[in-house]
């Protein structure tokens, strides 16, 4: 069974605060997603990954950054923490092999910034 | 880019057929996706659809015209646990890595 695990469900950091996010998957699957979801919003790419050590801007990459240092394991970090970057997060994956097209994503974090 | 509208709400009884429509504008296209997405849960994928014409997965279906950047989701026999979010997710090329966009979701609520 294919999975994407999560660092945390709910987080609570404050202002300022630097804030890794953790995400995990087990199918040796190439590319890697970050968004963030917000009501009336839908779902926004924050960065992705695509190999080991590549990263790419999505569409909203202020504030935030990335590494992946490892195939399974794609990090968002929060440099400076604000309020308005509380959030669900959701982190996704999926191969690069033709023909296997979806994104499976992890249970989500939501992340409050006092 | 892309921009992509879907209603925000529809509602329906047990047992009925709802369709949720979905319209895009694109720079590149590779494929449309549907995902459902129960509260407080991860997305899970529905459909894909890459050529024209109407895909059918038992009670669900997805239907796709390129040339009008319209697609439709079709829930048949609706039942309670089909309450949930449906996202309309645009790919761009390549297919490889290509990035996804997603619409603001369809909040489908099923009523007895």
């Amino acid at each position: 069974d294919v999975k994407v695990t999560q660092s945390s469900r709910y987080l609570v950091k404050r202002t300022g605060e630097k804030v890794f996010l953790e995400c995990v998957q087990d199918m040796d699957h190439e590319n890697m997603f970050w968004y963030r979801q917000d009501p009336g919003l839908g779902l926004r790419l924050i960065y992705f990954s695509y190999d080991v050590k590549m990263k790419e801007k999505g569409d909203i990459p202020e504030g935030y950054s990335v590494s992946r240092e490892k195939k399974e394991r794609f990090s968002l970090i929060l440099e400076s923490a604000s309020t308005n970057q509380t959030s669900m997060y959701l982190c996704a994956s999926r191969t690069s092999v033709m023909g296997s097209n979806e994104q499976f994503f992890g249970p989500g974090t939501r992340l409050t910034v006092l | 880019g892309q921009n992509i509208d879907q209603p925000t709400e529809m509602t329906a009884t047990e047992g009925a057929i709802v369709q949720i429509n979905c319209t895009y504008q694109t720079s590149g296209f590779n494929g449309l996706f549907w995902y459902q997405q129960h509260a407080g849960e991860a997305p899970t994928f529905l459909s894909y659809n890459v050529l024209d014409g109407l895909e059918e997965k038992g009670r669900f279906s997805s239907f796709l015209s390129r040339s009008k950047g319209y697609s439709y989701l079709l829930l048949k026999e609706l039942q309670m646990k089909d309450s949930a979010s449906y996202l309309c997710a645009v790919r761009d090329p390549p297919d490889s890595w290509g990035k996804f966009q997603f619409g603001a979701g369809t909040q489908v609520v099923v009523t007895p």
